[in-house]
């Protein structure tokens, strides 16, 4: 069984288009999490949402839109793709609290051409 | 500023040796993950700590609140262990900081 899973795995689009990235947990968990990877394998969170309600936005463009329809759930819409946004996407998920354990899915890697 | 500093940021050794990777804050922590990130990409918490020892199999994860310090060390190293190490810290919220990661690669 999956704890935390993303769809899709690769993700290859062109400049100006709209996509997005699911990820689902079926741990229980209250808080979920968007990080970022970039090219030199650096890890950075871009969201945290708790139990649907968006608590950590770390100054990402208005592009990208985070939405939580339950708290198993937490989406990555991102509009209007850069080249600079091509990055590997992981989610994550964990209990509430500072100090838990976080849970990381397979990672998205998105290509922007 | 809140910082993590890991080190090396690469090692290379053979199969057998006893591995310690670093990983040093700037500031005082609730707690510190280590991850283990793949080739394949996919990332694996090893430890969650906020004093003391664990250990788990060959791998065992110190941390010194005074020194602000952490480390990882593996016993009898293995090709298998080739993978990213990176240490994360919660400085006292729900944000996770990362540092750069050790590429650990073992040579059989």
């Amino acid at each position: 069984d999956t704890a935390v899973s993303q769809t899709p795995k690769y993700l290859v689009t062109q400049m100006g288009n709209d996509k997005s990235i699911k990820c689902e947990q079926n741990l229980g968990h209250d808080t979920m999490y968007w990080y970022k990877q970039d090219s030199k394998k650096f890890l950075k969170i871009m969201f945290s949402y708790n139990n649907k309600e968006l608590i950590i936005n770390e100054t990402v463009p208005n592009r990208f839109s985070p939405k939580s329809p339950d708290k198993a759930h937490l989406n990555l819409h991102i509009n209007s793709l850069e080249l600079g946004d091509s990055a590997v996407y992981f989610c994550a998920s964990s209990q509430v609290g500072s100090g838990a354990t976080q849970y990381f899915g397979p990672g998205t890697r998105l290509t922007v051409l | 500023k809140n910082e993590v500093e890991q080190s090396p940021q690469n090692l290379t050794a053979q199969e057998g040796e006893f591995i310690t990777i670093n990983c040093s804050y700037s500031v005082g922590i609730s707690a510190l993950h280590w991850l283990q990130q793949h080739p394949g990409g996919g990332i694996v918490s090893l430890f969650m700590l906020s004093s003391g020892k664990k250990k788990h199999g060959r791998l065992i994860a110190t941390i010194n609140i005074q020194e602000k310090h952490s480390s990882l060390h593996i016993t009898a190293s293995h090709p298998r262990d080739s993978a990213v190490y990176i240490c994360a810290v919660y400085f006292g919220n729900e944000k996770l900081t990362f540092g750069t990661g050790t590429r650990l690669t073992i040579i059989p």
